[in-house]
């Protein structure tokens, strides 16, 4: 049972375009979203959160919507970098543990 | 202002024999969790742990693996009788009471011959 899907597992935007991450969540009790960012053997780095009760936050370049009624949500990241090339998950709490995605590899083309 | 410190980085055991990971938080962060990743998959939530306390150890498999937070020193992750199976890597993560947010350290990679 895939509470949070990430449906797209790959997904290549040009240098300087909108990077658009797309994430499905089925359980309508997860209280907050996160979105972290990894590179091959490393541990995920935090990148945005955002509230239950917001739709949505930004920092930065980065932006996450949330839409309750259709349980999603998505990361916008404006302008991309090459540096931005990594492995994006989607993260719900729920009870203080995290439940993850399956993950999407984002690749930017300079 | 280190991060969430794991060691080792790399281990690599026999079929049978016990594998302890190692993880310290963050300073002034009381809660720690652990993950798994295994080939291909994505992280997978085994255990959460306060000082000296299972919070919630709902992920964890049923027998061979256990976790503990003493009150002093890092928190383990211990797992008896390594089979092929548990080769993965493994995450500690830690955060402040009352924060979603979790800050991951860097992994320990766990190859079981």
């Amino acid at each position: 049972d895939q509470q949070v899907k990430q449906n797209s597992p790959s997904l290549s935007v040009q240098e300087g375009r909108i990077s658009i991450l797309n994430c499905d969540y089925t359980n309508s009790m997860f209280d907050y979203f996160l979105w972290y960012k990894k590179y091959p053997a490393e541990g995920p780095t935090f990148l945005i959160s955002i509230s239950s009760i917001k739709d949505k936050n930004e920092d930065g370049r980065f932006t996450v919507f949330l839409n309750k009624s259709a349980k999603h949500l998505s990361l916008h990241i404006v302008p991309s970098q090459p540096g931005d090339s990594a492995v994006y998950f989607c993260a719900a709490t729920l009870t203080g543990k995290l439940i993850f995605g399956q993950g999407t590899t984002l690749q930017v083309k300079p | 202002n280190a991060g969430v410190m794991q060691n080792p980085r790399h281990l690599v055991r026999r079929r049978g024999q016990e594998a302890r990971l190692r993880c310290s938080p963050m300073k002034g962060h009381s809660h720690v969790y652990w993950y798994r990743q295994l080939p291909e998959e994505g992280l997978k939530f085994m255990v959460y742990l306060q000082k000296e306390n299972i919070i919630d150890e709902s992920g964890m498999p049923k027998e061979r693996f256990s976790a503990e937070f003493p009150k002093e020193g890092p928190s383990i992750l211990r797992i008896q009788q390594v089979v092929r199976g548990d080769s993965a890597a493994y995450f500690c993560a830690s955060s402040p009471p009352l924060a979603p947010e979790q800050f991951f350290g860097p992994g320990t990679r766990l190859t079981v011959l």
